[in-house]
């Protein structure tokens, strides 16, 4: 079946403007979960949601950042006003449940210029 | 929160040797510890996890063994390849939670 996949696959944009990250998560999973990989770094949780709340957003790195979830399906993590330390592989990861295995999607490249 | 410590942040290895990482964790009540492996370029993937209730799980040449009480965990690569080469991260969780993630170990396995 149709695994995790995320759009764009990259995106090189220019400081001072705003990004959209798209995931679309496996059908019927309810849990979906972002994270940032800076280049040969780990895994940087950023926010989950169990359906479409997001209980905790305290993952995320400045008020620029901002994420939804609509009809427990689609996410987009929202970047404001891009700075050149956003660039990094953004991972979009989904689970049936909270607590459960992790499937990741490819990622999306942002490089900020 | 949880915290997870993961050693050594690089290993290399000579192929056909065993090669093993560790990972600490500091909420007692963590239950779920998976293992991803992520080549270079690509997106993590689950290769073995266990639960609290056993202490160890193999799964052909990988193995994953489990000290609750010392709260430490450990993946086990025996016969190891060339493919093996890749970041491996270990993590934790409780319940019904999110998973944190230790720091990823650079494994090269050298022909």
């Amino acid at each position: 079946g149709a695994g995790v996949s995320q759009s764009p696959s990259n995106k090189v944009t220019e400081k001072g403007k705003d990004v959209e990250l798209r995931c679309d998560p496996i059908s019927g999973h309810t849990a979906l979960y972002w994270y940032r990989q800076r280049l040969g770094q780990g895994l940087e949780f950023l926010i989950y949601f169990q359906g479409n709340s997001a209980p905790d957003k305290s993952g995320l790195p400045s008020d620029r950042f901002s994420a939804e979830r609509t009809g427990e399906s689609v996410s987009t993590l929202t970047i404001q006003r891009t700075q050149q330390e956003d660039s990094a592989v953004y991972l979009c990861a989904s689970s049936a449940q909270l607590g459960n295995e992790q499937f990741f999607g490819p990622g999306t490249r942002l490089t900020v210029l | 929160g949880e915290n997870v410590e993961q050693h050594p942040s690089t290993l290399s290895v000579q192929e056909g040797d065993s090669a093993v990482i560790k990972c600490t964790y500091s909420d007692s009540a963590s239950n779920y510890f998976p293992w991803y492996k992520q080549e270079l370029g690509k997106r993590p993937q689950l290769i073995i996890d266990i639960r609290s209730n056993v202490g160890e799980k193999k799964d052909q040449r990988i193995a994953v063994t489990l000290n609750k009480t010392a709260k430490h965990f450990s993946l086990h690569i025996t016969e190891t390849q060339p493919e093996d080469s890749a970041v491996y991260f270990c993590a934790a969780s409780r319940g019904y939670s999110t998973l944190t993630f230790g720091k990823g170990t650079m494994l090269l396995v050298s022909p």
